[in-house]
């Protein structure tokens, strides 16, 4: 069954700890993305790649980082440069092709709290 | 920079009325131009998308309209129903990304 798989479902972020939360897919997908949710808020872009080893910041890069050293794997780790993580993070996919968007396919998402 | 703008916030409708949100974006090079509806705790799933090149795209009760001119699009939902309830994102291309809307919250009674 073809989908995107994001790990844990839930996590906990102890103060001054960098966290790190999966996203792998089988779509065989070039592109990558990683999202974050605040209640009531839309979705906000905060890396993507458009192909392995290499990737580009979004609108809120800062406090993160991600690598892309697998077409099926792109995790992003949350650095405790961060100072407000609480958040829903999304991860999302889509074929990629010169000068066209294609849909993006999310996983189910990770919920991270600070202890 | 690029931005997509949504309204309502949030809409309550009768079951079985229509239901319309509308976007307004920034970006005039956007020509891709998706919707997600979300349900409580889930993920994002694309429902319609259109793109630049048509003015109309209908799938069953889901319809999507696109004004290039004004950098309008929106999302019609006709004979609602409970079911129909959640969040709703619109989002127009960027630059090998998406821009999101901040998102309606429907409410379909019934």
């Amino acid at each position: 069954d073809g989908g995107i798989t994001q790990s844990p479902k839930y996590l906990f972020r102890k103060e001054g700890q960098n966290v790190t939360l999966s996203c792998e897919q089988n779509l065989n997908h070039d592109a990558m993305y990683w999202y974050r949710q605040d209640p009531g808020q839309g979705l906000r872009l905060i890396y993507y790649s458009q192909i392995v080893n290499d990737f580009q910041k979004g609108d809120i890069a800062e406090g993160y980082s991600v690598s892309r050293e697998k077409k099926e794997s792109f995790p992003l780790t949350v650095t405790s440069a961060q100072k407000n993580p609480t958040a829903f993070y999304l991860c999302a996919s889509s074929i990629a092709r010169p000068n066209s968007n294609q849909p993006q396919h999310f996983g189910d998402g990770t919920r991270l709290s600070i202890l | 920079g690029e931005n997509v703008e949504q309204h309502p916030s949030t809409l309550s409708v009768q079951e079985g009325d229509s239901a319309v949100i509308k976007c307004t974006y920034s970006d005039s090079a956007s020509n891709y131009f998706p919707w997600y509806k979300q349900e409580l705790g889930k993920r994002p799933q694309l429902i319609i998308d259109i793109r630049s090149n048509v003015g109309e795209k209908k799938d069953q009760r889901i319809a999507v309209t696109l004004n290039k001119t004004a950098k309008h699009f929106s999302l019609h939902i006709t004979e609602t129903q409970p079911e129909d309830s959640a969040v709703y994102f619109c989002a127009a291309s960027g630059r090998g990304k998406l821009i999101f809307g901040q998102g309606t919250t429907l409410q379909v009674k019934p």
